[in-house]
């Protein structure tokens, strides 16, 4: 079993639904919580960065760690063919040490 | 943050041979780390590149096959020695500036051996 669960996608929504990314983890000693997002031909572009439960929103982005079922989420609220890419989950316990999930590429149609 | 740039950004080898890739950073960073990544799989972390030592490498991966530099606080070099069709991937440098800040990543570099 993998440490970081994500599902590869792709999940395709139309433009101004309300996406749901998810991963799971089994290692309970992670503390950090990060969801990265990467176009095509580019780096991961930091979005969320989060420590220990609970939720944290930043404009059309929110991120919710659960440590208690070990699942993370990230809501796209009004998604927009901009958002579409692929998106990594990244969990750490508080080293430099990241444990990245494989992404889930989301398309967004106009 | 910081602007990190990676050079080259792809580059198509022939087997046996080798290159270095460089990461350089608009200003000083704490760590700096350089991961791989291939289709359909999970970035991997290669190793963490420290200033003025040896670089601190990862479970399945050696010096020889990856000498790293870093000479300063802003930039880093890999080098990916002795190239074969399974080293194909993107290679890809991020900075942090402490265990516990996020880490912020270059576009990579994507390279194929022939």
């Amino acid at each position: 079993q993998k440490e970081v669960e994500q599902d590869p996608g792709p999940l395709s929504v139309p433009e101004g639904a309300i996406v749901s990314l998810n991963c799971t983890y089994s290692n309970s000693a992670f503390q950090y919580f990060m969801w990265y997002r990467q176009y095509s031909r580019k780096g991961p572009e930091l979005l969320m960065y989060t420590y220990s439960s609970g939720n944290k929103e930043d404009g059309r982005f929110t991120a919710q760690v659960d440590k208690s079922s070990k699942y993370i989420s990230l809501f796209i609220r009004d998604s927009q063919p901009s958002d579409s890419a692929t998106y990594l989950c990244a969990m750490s316990g508080g080293t430099y040490k990241y444990i990245f999930g494989t992404g889930t590429r989301l398309k967004v149609l106009a | 943050s910081a602007v990190i740039s990676q050079k080259p950004s792809r580059d198509i080898c022939q087997r046996g041979t080798s290159l270095t890739i460089q990461c350089q950073v608009d200003s000083q960073v704490t760590m700096m780390f350089w991961y791989r990544q291939q289709p359909g799989q999970s970035l991997t972390l290669i190793a963490t590149a420290n200033q003025g030592s040896e670089a601190t490498y990862e479970s399945g991966f050696v010096i020889d096959k990856f000498p790293i530099s870093r000479p300063n606080l802003t930039f880093s070099t890999l080098t990916v020695s002795n190239m074969s069709p399974e080293d194909s991937s993107i290679y890809l440098c991020s900075v942090a500036q402490g265990d516990n800040q996020p880490q912020h990543f270059g576009d990579g570099t994507r390279l194929s051996i022939l």
